[in-house]
């Protein structure tokens, strides 16, 4: 099976533009969670979806969303982008039965805010 | 609200040493545990996961961990360490009630002298 893909790798933006990240879950998998990781917070949790609805958030602002399609693949927006955005965004599915499932993390989108 | 302390920013050991890495947390039931294991420019790679049962888990690798409650206390172990296994490690704790929002420490990073 192929695993996690996430799409771009990189990408650089400048502050007040938005963004869109791609995740593609491993084949069969219907939860996808993203997480970001920075030098200065460590790695947080920013949302789940599993079957297409929201089904766990972290504390991150309104300008953090997500949504996931019904081939499970999904999408991560952030906009009004802020130099403290800079970082690796992850993405892991799992087979959502439940959400402590094991998860399969993909390489992740390195973004950059000018 | 739970968390996650790992004590040791960066540990040095030598090829064929044994390993231990701590890690802490905070929470009031008994929660989900798990250790990660972050090669550079990957996604995370899940070692091991407790959740109930026997207290000693048993991963990947080589590597196993011990829940202790009276310690709050999830510690990684390796009886001898490989070169391949200088890494950044990361414990999670993830909620076993309500919004499962999971919760990691900061890292500890693997440095490993032939």
């Amino acid at each position: 099976k192929a695993g996690v893909t996430q799409t771009p790798r990189y990408l650089i933006k400048t502050r007040g533009q938005q963004v869109t990240l791609s995740c593609s879950p491993i084949s069969g998998h219907r939860s996808v969670s993203w997480y970001q990781q920075t030098p200065g917070q460590g790695l947080q949790f920013l949302f789940e979806y599993f079957s297409e609805t929201q089904r766990n958030k972290g504390n991150f602002p309104g300008r953090f969303s997500g949504r996931q399609f019904s081939n499970s693949r999904s999408e991560m927006n952030v906009s009004t982008l802020e130099l403290g955005d800079s970082a690796l965004y992850l993405c892991a599915s799992s087979t959502g039965g439940e959400p402590y499932n094991e998860q399969f993390f993909g390489p992740g989108t390195r973004l950059t805010v000018l | 609200a739970q968390s996650v302390t790992q004590p040791d920013i960066h540990i040095t050991v030598s090829e064929g040493a044994s390993l231990e890495l701590r890690c802490n947390y905070s929470y009031g039931a008994t929660p989900y545990l798990f250790w990660y294991v972050q090669s550079p420019g990957q996604g995370l790679q899940l070692l091991l996961k407790y959740f109930s049962g026997d207290t000693l888990v048993q991963g990947i690798k080589g590597f196993e961990a011990e829940f202790k409650r009276s310690q709050s206390s999830f510690n990684l172990r390796k009886p001898s360490v490989h070169w391949s296994d200088a890494a950044e490690y990361f414990c999670a704790v993830g909620s076993s009630g309500g919004s499962y929002i999971p919760t990691f420490g900061r890292g500890t990073s693997l440095i490993v002298h032939p």
